[in-house]
C-alpha cells in the first residue's frame, strides 16, 4: 500500500505557542489529504480537507484561524496548531487517497500534549 | 457529521476463535473499507470494497460489501493475539477529488493468549 508520513511523532509545548505537524505521501503524489483528531478511545473526527493549490475546506465547529493547513506540493500538507491550549492536547493523524479510488493511506499520527 | 453504526463495541475473546463485526448505514455508500488501528499508531488499511455484493479476502480475514450497498461485515478467522486492537469500519460515497470517509466508532478486539 501507499506510505504517508508524519513528523514530528510526539510534541509537547506550552500554551500560547504554535505547533507545526507535517504529513508526507512517500511514494505517490495527492492533490487532496485529510486531517483528523482522535480522542482516546474514540473514532476519528475528520478536520479538514487540504487542497493542493488552494484553501483547505474545514468541517463545520473547526477553527480556520487556529488550524492553519496549508498543501504547498503535492506530497506535503502541514497542520500548524496555532496558540495552543490543553485542550488542543489531542492525536492528529493526516490521510491521503491513493490510487484513484476511495482508499486513503493514513499516515502513523501526532501526539501533541500542550502544557 | 454522520456516523456509521459499528457493533459490536468491544469484543474479548479466546485464541484461535472466528470473530465477526459489522458496520450498518442509513445511506448508501460506493466503498467499504475496514481499517485496524493499534495504540499510538494511525490505521492501517485491511480491506477495500468497490461492488455491492463483493466478498474480499485478505489472509484470515474476509469482509463483504452488503448487497443494499448500507452494509458490511468483517470477520477474522483463527484469530491470534496480534489481532488485538481497534477495527473501524469507514464508507465513501463518491471518487473523483471527494475522498471524504465517514467512520464508524470501532470495534475494540481482545485475544486472550
Amino acid at each position: 500500500g501507499a506510505v504517508v508520513s508524519q513528523h514530528p511523532s510526539r510534541v509537547i509545548c506550552k500554551s500560547g505557542t504554535s505547533v507545526k505537524i507535517e504529513c508526507r505521501s512517500l511514494d505517490f503524489q495527492a492533490t487532496t489529504m485529510f486531517w483528523y483528531r482522535q480522542f482516546p478511545k474514540k473514532s476519528l473526527m475528520l478536520m479538514a480537507t487540504s487542497n493542493e493549490g488552494s484553501k483547505a475546506t474545514y468541517e463545520q465547529g473547526v477553527e480556520k484561524d487556529k488550524f492553519l493547513i496549508n498543501h504547498a506540493s503535492l506530497t506535503l500538507s502541514t497542520l500548524t496548531v496555532t496558540s495552543a491550549h490543553p485542550e488542543d492536547s489531542s492525536f492528529y493523524i493526516c490521510s491521503a487517497p491513493s490510487g484513484g479510488r476511495n482508499e486513503q493511506y493514513f499516515g502513523p499520527g501526532t501526539r501533541l500534549t500542550v502544557t | 457529521g454522520q456516523q456509521l453504526n459499528q457493533s459490536p463495541q468491544s469484543m474479548f475473546i479466546q485464541e484461535g476463535e472466528d470473530v465477526s463485526m459489522n458496520c450498518t448505514s442509513s445511506s448508501i455508500f460506493n466503498t467499504w473499507l475496514w481499517y485496524k488501528q493499534d495504540p499510538g499508531e494511525g490505521p492501517v488499511l485491511l480491506i477495500a470494497l468497490y461492488k455491492a455484493g463483493e466478498l474480499t479476502s485478505n489472509g484470515r480475514l474476509t469482509a463483504q460489501f452488503g448487497i443494499t450497498r448500507k452494509d458490511s461485515f468483517l470477520n477474522i478467522s483463527a484469530s491470534i493475539p496480534s489481532d488485538v486492537g481497534i477495527y473501524f469500519c469507514a464508507g465513501a460515497r463518491s471518487g473523483g477529488s471527494n475522498y471524504k470517509l465517514t467512520f464508524g466508532k470501532g470495534t475494540l478486539l481482545t485475544v486472550n493468549p
